[in-house]
């Protein structure tokens, strides 16, 4: 089945305890982004990769890491969370389209509700 | 750059009537569009999109959008909607030249109720 799988599902953390939350899809799909969920917002993009070893900033960066060493993951890293990180985390991906530019249809994962105190 | 506008944070209606969700979106070039869906605790998934040709849309579970280039909208309609509707929809954009982030509305939360 094809899906993108986060996991923690849920956390509860500290302050300044560092943290990462996997994603991993076994579609073959070049592209991967983060997003976060937050009421009265939408979802804001993190980070996003085009391909293994490249990754740029999304809309709020700040505070957060990623890395692309392999095709299938992409973990999104918080070296030292805050509560203003307190969110539901969502991680997408989609193939490719004409251009090498990412065609629209993401398919996303279950999300990953972090809660830090 | 692009954005985009869902003006009802929140629309109810009751089982069996039709239901429209308003998006519209502002940019300088062309773009494509999209309606996505999120059931209570899930991810989100694609429920149809606008790439090109014909301006009215079918997508999943009988709802459909209408792109409408003048008045800069693509809103969601649904003639007969079911309690299992229930869900958020945000309108997504993004440019069609080069790369584009796809830019999401912040939502609108259907509230069916029998």
């Amino acid at each position: 089945e094809a899906q993108v799988t986060q996991n923690p599902r849920y956390l509860i953390t500290v302050t300044g305890k560092k943290l990462t939350v996997t994603c991993s899809q076994n579609m073959n799909h070049e592209y991967m982004s983060w997003y976060r969920q937050d009421p009265g917002l939408g979802l804001r993009q993190i980070y996003y990769s085009m391909n293994v070893e490249v990754t740029d900033k999304g809309d709020v960066p700040e505070g957060y890491k990623v890395s692309r060493k392999e095709k299938r993951n992409f973990p999104l890293i918080l070296e030292s969370p805050s509560p203003n990180q307190t969110s539901l985390y969502f991680c997408a991906s989609s193939s490719l389209g004409g251009d090498f530019t990412p065609p629209g249809e993401l398919f996303f994962g279950e999300g990953s509700r972090l809660t830090v105190l | 750059a692009q954005s985009v506008t869902q003006l009802d944070s929140q629309v109810p209606v009751f089982e069996e009537a039709p239901v429209e969700l308003r998006c519209n979106y502002s940019s300088s070039v062309s773009v494509y569009l999209f309606w996505y869906v999120q059931y209570p605790n899930q991810g989100l998934q694609l429920l149809l999109k606008y790439l090109s040709g014909s301006t009215l849309v079918k997508g999943i579970n009988g709802f459909e959008a209408e792109f409408n280039k003048s008045q800069t909208s693509f809103h969601l309609r649904k003639p007969s909607v079911h309690i299992s509707d229930t869900a958020e929809y945000f309108c997504a954009v993004r440019t069609r030249s080069g790369y584009s982030t796809l830019t999401f509305g912040k939502g609108t939360m259907l509230l069916v109720s029998p």
